[in-house]
């Protein structure tokens, strides 16, 4: 059973596509985070949801767009991809926005060509 | 200044020896804090959480907490070559529980 499962794993798409990436967690978790690690493997934080509310949406371009239909789910669907799209997404849970640590998902590589 | 700094190494210590990672933050009213191991093309891994000053032990990590000084470290004791990996310090901060990662710190385990 895995806890916070992302699909897919990999992603090649040419620049300009519209691509979306989909997330799960089965843990019964309140909050959920988009993050993007690049190829110097620094992770930033992109988004955290709370019970299907945004409560954090950092300077990232509005080409991203997240999305949580329920507090179990919680998509990103990414406009006009960019050559410097290219990096690991990863999902994440935790239990609340309060400080727990988080449990992440097996992450998507995109690149863009 | 950076938010949340650490070495990006590589730190190479002999197995068996204890190996000791560092990290500092800049926020002084960050409040939760933890350390995540991370194996090359692999997803981080929550290993330790700490939250108040002093010291925290889970087998053989331990996890350090100074807040006054504004650092928090990770000790690994009995080290082994499956502990190299890259250990992400993160911190949350900010009014709005944002979790900030650190660079990452490589620890490579020579046999």
């Amino acid at each position: 059973d895995t806890a916070v499962s992302q699909t897919p794993k990999y992603l090649v798409t040419q620049m300009g596509n519209d691509k979306s990436i989909k997330c799960e967690q089965n843990l019964g978790h309140d909050t959920m985070y988009w993050y993007k690690q690049d190829s110097k493997k620094f992770l930033k934080i992109m988004f955290s949801y709370n019970n299907k509310e945004l409560i954090i949406n950092e300077t990232v371009p509005n080409r991203f767009s997240p999305k949580s239909p329920d507090k179990a789910h919680l998509n990103l669907h990414i406009n006009s991809l960019e050559l410097g799209d290219s990096a690991v997404y990863f999902c994440a849970s935790s239990q609340d926005h309060l400080g727990g640590g988080a449990f992440f998902g097996q992450g998507t590589r995109l690149t863009v060509v | 200044q950076k938010e949340v700094e650490q070495n990006s190494g590589p730190l190479s210590v002999p197995e068996g020896a204890i190996a000791s990672l560092n990290c500092t933050y800049s926020d002084r009213g960050s409040q939760s804090f933890f350390w995540y191991r991370q194996y090359s093309g692999k997803s981080p891994e929550l290993i330790m959480s700490i939250y108040s000053n002093g010291d925290k032990e889970d087998g053989r990590f331990t996890a350090q907490l100074n807040k006054a000084s504004q650092y928090v470290s990770l000790l690994i004791r009995d080290s082994q070559p499956s502990d190299s990996a890259t250990y992400l310090c993160a911190v949350i901060t900010g009014g709005y529980q944002k979790v900030t990662f650190g660079i990452g710190t490589k620890l490579q385990v020579i046999p």
